[in-house]
Parts: C-alpha cells; structure tokens; sequence
C-alpha cells in the first residue's frame, strides 16, 4: 500500500539558512511521482516541486530543490536561504498508479518556523 | 490565470443540516479532486472527476457524501445530516491528464464546523 511518512513535527530554522524536511515513501510500483506542497495557515496547498520515479536528476525550483534517494525511498525538501514568508506546514504526497488510482496521498506534514 | 475557487470558505452548520459546497476548477483541466483533511493530518482523498464522470470514491466516503460534476465544469459536494465528525477542511483540486507527472492545484478549501 502506498504511504507516506514525514518523521519530523516541526522544524525551526533561521532566517537566510537552509533547512531539509525529510520524507521516506513506500510503494510497490516502479512508476510514482512525489509532490511537495506547501500550506500557510490561510489553508490553501501550494504546489512546490515535482520529482518523477525515472528522473535522472534532482529536481529543483528557485529556492526549492528535492534530494531524492529512489534506493532509500526518500525524497526530502531542501529550502535555500529560508524567508519569514517560508513558515507553513509543509506536506509531501506521492501518486502511482496502483490500481488505477488517480490520488494523492499525503504525509501528516511538517511545521517549519522561520525565525528572524 | 485564475486558480481553483471554492465557495464558502467557511460553513457553520448544526448538527443534522445538509450543507454543499462548490469548486470552480481552473478552466482548461478535465480533472476535479475533492480531498477532506482534518486537524494534524495531511489532506485524504474522497473522490475524483475526469470531465462529467465520477471514476473513483474512497471509502471515506459515506453514503452521506454525495458530489457531481455536472457538464464537467463546476462541482458540488453535499453532506447531509451532518455530524460532528464531519467538520473538517473540505479541499478541491483540479489537474489536466497527463500521466504520473500530472500536478493537482487546490483551491483554498471550505472549513467546516459542525456544531
């Protein structure tokens, strides 16, 4: 079954430095794509950056870049010179397409505070 | 470029009241999602739209939950004889098909509160 796994409740960090949110995933299909989205207390999810299973390369987005580690089954989130504007909950998803589900399904998330 | 709206952004309601809520997706996707997350969790899937037809339903989807799509453009979700559980974030996506990369975009969600 797919799953989804964010370790990390909340993570602080200064502004200007870089912080990683971490993400391991657990599927049995060879073909997923991962998602990270970001969501301010206002509510609304943010689309930030998208990693496929056959990428050669880490994906990357602005300030956003993704370390993924297909053998590790991890994915985690790099944010580059942290912005107050950065503090949100932070959520990776991944969708495969094990029995034709067309759903994304999400990790419990992740708090960052950016601190000035 | 306008995004995915939805309407209300937030919904008191009484225990046992029927409530709907509605999505507007961004024009050109033939995708609509419909997601309900609740405090502390990431968003959980309930249905989704390609064009007009409903091609899947969670089990989290009681048979008190009922959504369409009508002519493919807007969608609605109804829950009737609300109850306490149900209050959550009810959160809208839509997409454009285009296999595993496809990327679903939200709208800002309905809060519900069941009173």
């Amino acid at each position: 079954a797919q799953k989804i796994t964010q370790t990390q409740p909340g993570m602080f960090v200064q502004e200007k430095e870089a912080v990683t949110l971490d993400c391991t995933y657990d599927t049995s299909d060879p073909s997923y794509g991962l998602f990270w989205y970001k969501q301010p207390s206002s509510g609304e999810m943010i689309f930030l950056i998208y990693q496929g299973s056959y990428d050669q390369q880490n994906a990357t987005e602005g300030r956003y870049s993704l370390n993924f580690q297909k053998a590790r089954k991890s994915a985690n989130l790099v944010i580059s010179a942290s912005q107050l504007g950065d503090s949100a909950m932070y959520f990776c998803a991944m969708r495969d397409t094990q029995g034709g589900s067309e759903k994304l399904v999400f990790g419990k998330g992740t708090k960052l505070t950016v601190n000035p | 470029d306008t995004g995915v709206s939805q309407d209300p952004r937030h919904k008191i309601t009484k225990r046992g009241q029927n409530v709907t809520f509605r999505c507007d997706p961004i024009s050109e996707h033939n995708r609509l999602y419909w997601y309900r997350q609740t405090l502390g969790q990431g968003p959980e899937f309930l249905t989704y739209f390609q064009n007009e037809a409903q091609l899947e339903k969670s089990r989290l989807l009681s048979d008190r939950f009922s959504a369409e799509r009508p002519k493919g453009s807007f969608s609605t979700l109804e829950i009737q004889r609300t109850e306490q559980g149900d209050s959550a974030m009810y959160l809208c996506a839509s997409s454009y098909s285009r296999g595993i990369e496809e990327t679903q975009y939200f709208g800002p969600g309905t809060r519900l509160l069941v009173l």
